[in-house]
Formats: structure tokens, C-alpha cells, sequence
């Protein structure tokens, strides 16, 4: 139980298009999603909270108007890295946060994004 | 404001070795949860344990095993008879209360050789 699913694993796409990277929970509910980068040889930066039927938080430092966050259902969110540039090339993972009585995060595979 | 310091950056060790991955956090809470994470060279992130800062029993689940001593603020975790497969960055996460985010440190690297 518990897991959680990425799509697409890897992109590669040009500088100024959108990318949307999907994450699901595949067999519970998750009423909170968080989405994390990581680059090479660095630690995870939580990026933003994401809440089912709400807006999304956003950590100090990220641009929200850069990086849209929509959790349409208790079972799917969505970022859109929009106008890629090179430097948004990275590993991006999401999180779902089990909830009922546990607040345990599990995480995704995991998305490598990487900008021409 | 929590913290955690993993001391060890990296460590190597040979397969079949013990190996203890330290764990000392800062808290003001008294209630809170730790957590132990496992990421492989895949990436994706494996969740290890979660411990209630109430619950101070070790804890074991196979090759792995837990220390939490609230008295140092450590949570300590020793992987038994280690196997290449044990090779990851491992992140103890600092201490949060129920339903807060998660942030991670740097995390230690631990390579076990054959």
C-alpha cells in the first residue's frame, strides 16, 4: 500500500515551453501533496505544500507564477514548470501524505526534467 | 527551530559490515516525529520509520534497527550485516509536529562495497 506514481519519469523539452509533470496516490487518499527538487548531488528543497481544493504554499524563494500547482482531486496533483529554462533542469518528486491518524509523506519516483 | 545534523557525509563500509548512520536533532517541542528516509541511486525516495517522540522503545525491522534516545536528541539507525544493495543517501529528517512538511539536510551517503 502506499504508492505513489510519476508521470512522465523524464522530460526533455526546449527552453520557453510547459511542462507538466503529474503525481498520483494509487491507493489512498491524499487530502496534502508536496513537491520537492533536487539537484545532482544536493538534498531535497521542498517547493510547495499542496492542498485538495485549495492553493497551493509556496516556499520562500519559489516562484509560484513559475511553478502552478493544481490538486484537482484527493488522488492527483499536477506541476507545470512554465517557460522552462536550463537552469529549472532538475529532479523533481512529489510527495502524498497519508493521513488517518498518520501523517507519513511517501514519495514518487521521481521526474528528471532537463531543459534544452 | 529544528534541526538535524547527520554528522557523517559519507561513509564506507564492506558488505556484511555493521554500520551505524547517526542522527542528533534541536527541538522546543515536546511532542514531535522523526523520520528515517532511503534514497537509492533510482531516486525515489523509500520511507524507513516514523517514531513518536513519546515512544522511546528501540525499534527493529530485519537488518535495520533504530536507537532513539530523547535524553541526547538522538535517533540513531544501524543497518546490521550491510549488503550493496543498502548503498543510498540516507535523510533523517528534522523533528516536526503531526501533519507539518517535511524538510530534509544533506543527508549521509553510505557505500557498501563488495
Amino acid at each position: 500500500g502506499a504508492v505513489v506514481s510519476q508521470h512522465p519519469s523524464w522530460v526533455i523539452c526546449k527552453s520557453g515551453t510547459s511542462v507538466k509533470i503529474e503525481c498520483r496516490s494509487l491507493d489512498f487518499q491524499a487530502t496534502t501533496m508536496f513537491w520537492y527538487r533536487q539537484f545532482p548531488k544536493q538534498s531535497l528543497m521542498l517547493m510547495a505544500t499542496s492542498n485538495e481544493g485549495s492553493k497551493a504554499t509556496y516556499e520562500q524563494g519559489v516562484e509560484k507564477d513559475k511553478f502552478l500547482i493544481n490538486h484537482a482531486s484527493l488522488t492527483l496533483s499536477t506541476l507545470t514548470v512554465t517557460s522552462a529554462h536550463p537552469e529549472d533542469s532538475s529532479f523533481y518528486i512529489c510527495s502524498a501524505r497519508l493521513g488517518g491518524g498518520t501523517d507519513t509523506q511517501y514519495f514518487g519516483p521521481g521526474t528528471r526534467l532537463t531543459v534544452l | 527551530a529544528q534541526k538535524v545534523t547527520q554528522a557523517q557525509t559519507e561513509i564506507s563500509v564492506v558488505e556484511k559490515e555493521d554500520v551505524t548512520l547517526d542522527c542528533v536533532y534541536e527541538t522546543r517541542d515536546t511532542t514531535y516525529y522523526l523520520f528515517w528516509y532511503k534514497q537509492p541511486p533510482s531516486g525515489e525516495l523509500v520511507f524507513l520509520i516514523r517514531r513518536n517522540s513519546f515512544d522511546e522503545q528501540n525499534e527493529i525491522s530485519g537488518r535495520y534497527s533504530w536507537n532513539f534516545q530523547k535524553s541526547t536528541s538522538s535517533f540513531n539507525f544501524t543497518i546490521t550485516a550491510s549488503q550493496v544493495v543498502d548503498s543510498a543517501v540516507y535523510f533523517c529528517a528534522p523533528p516536526v509536529l503531526y501533519g507539518n512538511k517535511l524538510v530534509f539536510g544533506a543527508g549521509t551517503i553510505l557505500r557498501v562495497k563488495s
